[in-house]
């Protein structure tokens, strides 16, 4: 059965900490890796990663994917109050279904 | 441009009743996807559909149906309402085959079943 697996479920951290968010799958005919945001209500799209090794950026954010292992990681570098959310990974398979881990909860504080 | 939306923003129900949930996708998106949300199980697919065919159906009863018309609009119906049905509903749009592209997600709709 096809699976995303997030750790840690939780992390805490102070105002500029940097923080690795964990994502390993196991999904049939694999297509993409997604990271989304998730604060109060709709998830929003941070990342697709397709191909192996190459880093995606994004201001303090950044996200790669290592399809030998299964896994990929978000960085968030200098964290702040803001970056608090609910970090979602997902995966795509060739059968056009979203496979979403149960996210890591990320609390920065003050 | 607008983004997803989504109606109604809430509802509640009770046992044994149905529900019709609506989700207009960005426009010019054609696949439009289903999911539940729930703080047990997190985000649980529903069903996806794409140019008015369901392509995939998740792991959820017959009671779930969905349906898209012809402008990529897209209803969610759940028949015979149980107490576990309670969640939040989230739909997701994208342009193509959601496999390939990134979705967009609304708001959603907060079910209670009472």
């Amino acid at each position: 059965e096809d699976k995303v697996v997030q750790s840690p479920l939780s992390l805490v951290v102070h105002e500029g900490d940097t923080v690795t968010l964990n994502c390993s799958y196991e999904v049939t005919n694999f297509r993409s890796l997604l990271w989304y945001k998730q604060e109060k209500k709709a998830p929003t799209f941070l990342f697709m990663l397709t191909s192996s090794g190459i880093e995606k950026k994004s201001g303090r954010l950044s996200s790669i994917l290592d399809k030998k292992e299964l896994f990929s990681i978000l960085n968030i570098t200098a964290t702040q109050t803001g970056d608090s959310a609910i970090y979602l990974c997902a995966s795509t398979s060739g059968t056009y279904k979203y496979i979403f881990g149960t996210g890591t909860r990320l609390k920065v504080l003050a | 441009k607008a983004g997803v939306t989504q109606t109604p923003r809430y509802l509640i129900k009770t046992r044994g009743q149905q529900v019709t949930l609506s989700c207009s996708p960005i426009s010019g998106h054609r696949s439009v996807s289903w999911y539940q949300q729930t703080p047990g199980q997190g985000l649980q697919f529903l069903f996806e559909y794409f140019s008015e065919t369901q392509r995939n159906k998740g792991n959820f009863p017959g009671r779930f149906s969905g349906r898209q018309f012809s402008n990529s609009r897209s209803e969610m119906n759940v028949s015979t309402l149980e107490l576990g049905d309670s969640a939040l509903y989230l739909c997701a749009s994208s342009l193509g085959q959601s496999s390939y592209n990134e979705q967009f997600f609304g708001p959603g709709t907060r079910l209670t079943v009472l």
